[in-house]
């Protein structure tokens, strides 16, 4: 099956700091995917990343997709304490497997007052 | 619309008892999933569902069972029950159609089997 790997596996940050997780896969994806899940809850949906080389922000929130989609990374500018929880990605196989989805292991994100 | 709902949200069970994780979608999606996530860990995908009567298995279908009768119901069975199950189940769902298929996720059933 796919592999992927996410790293670091945990991250603890003073606010105001920046955040860094990077996935990275054995083979060509056909898209990535990014989710949050904060602590007690579940993973949900931030985006979808599609094309070779794309980059999308969500305000503090940058993804890139890498030219060989790869690999993906998703930086946070200036942390707070709402940025609390685990960043997965999530590898799209395409083909046959559409729909299905392998997660990364996550990385767990502290965010110190 | 109330997304995924699951039932319980919490279980305990003894070794060898059996249980039917609920999980129900208002969305008329088609695919349907159920991942279990230990402690520090990342989703491991047990069954999928493409549509009523389709389901197939995932990466760790050992000791489960699911269904999937109608579009919006996709119950989880665990026969058996080993404290090796314990763990936080989540159910998802999603429409694989136009490019994306965003899973949506259930709020989790926490089970411990003691």
């Amino acid at each position: 099956g796919q592999q992927v790997m996410q790293i670091p596996q945990y991250q603890h940050v003073q606010e105001g700091e920046d955040f860094t997780t990077y996935c990275n896969s054995s083979t060509t994806l056909s898209n990535i995917q990014w989710y949050k899940q904060r602590p007690g809850g579940h993973p949900v949906f931030l985006i979808q990343l599609v094309k070779s080389g794309e980059v999308k922000k969500q305000k503090r929130l940058t993804f890139q997709f890498g030219e060989a989609k790869k690999n993906s990374s998703l930086h946070i500018t200036a942390t707070q304490t709402t940025d609390v929880g685990t960043y997965f990605c999530a590898l799209h196989a395409g083909g046959t497997s559409y729909g299905k989805l392998t997660f990364g292991q996550g990385t767990i994100l502290t965010v110190h007052p | 619309n109330a997304g995924v709902t699951q039932t319980p949200k919490f279980r305990i069970l003894k070794i060898g008892q059996s249980m039917t994780l609920q999980c129900t979608q208002d969305m008329n999606h088609n695919y349907m999933y159920w991942y279990r996530q230990d402690p520090g860990m990342g989703l491991k995908l047990i069954y999928y569902s493409v549509g009523a009567g389709i389901t197939d298995k995932g990466e760790v279908p050992n000791g489960y069972n699911v269904s999937r009768s109608t579009t919006e119901d996709f119950p989880l069975r665990l026969e058996l029950a080993a404290p090796s199950q314990t763990s936080v189940y989540f159910c998802a769902s999603s429409y694989t159609g136009g490019g994306r298929n965003e899973q949506f996720f259930g709020p989790g059933t926490r089970l411990t089997v003691l």
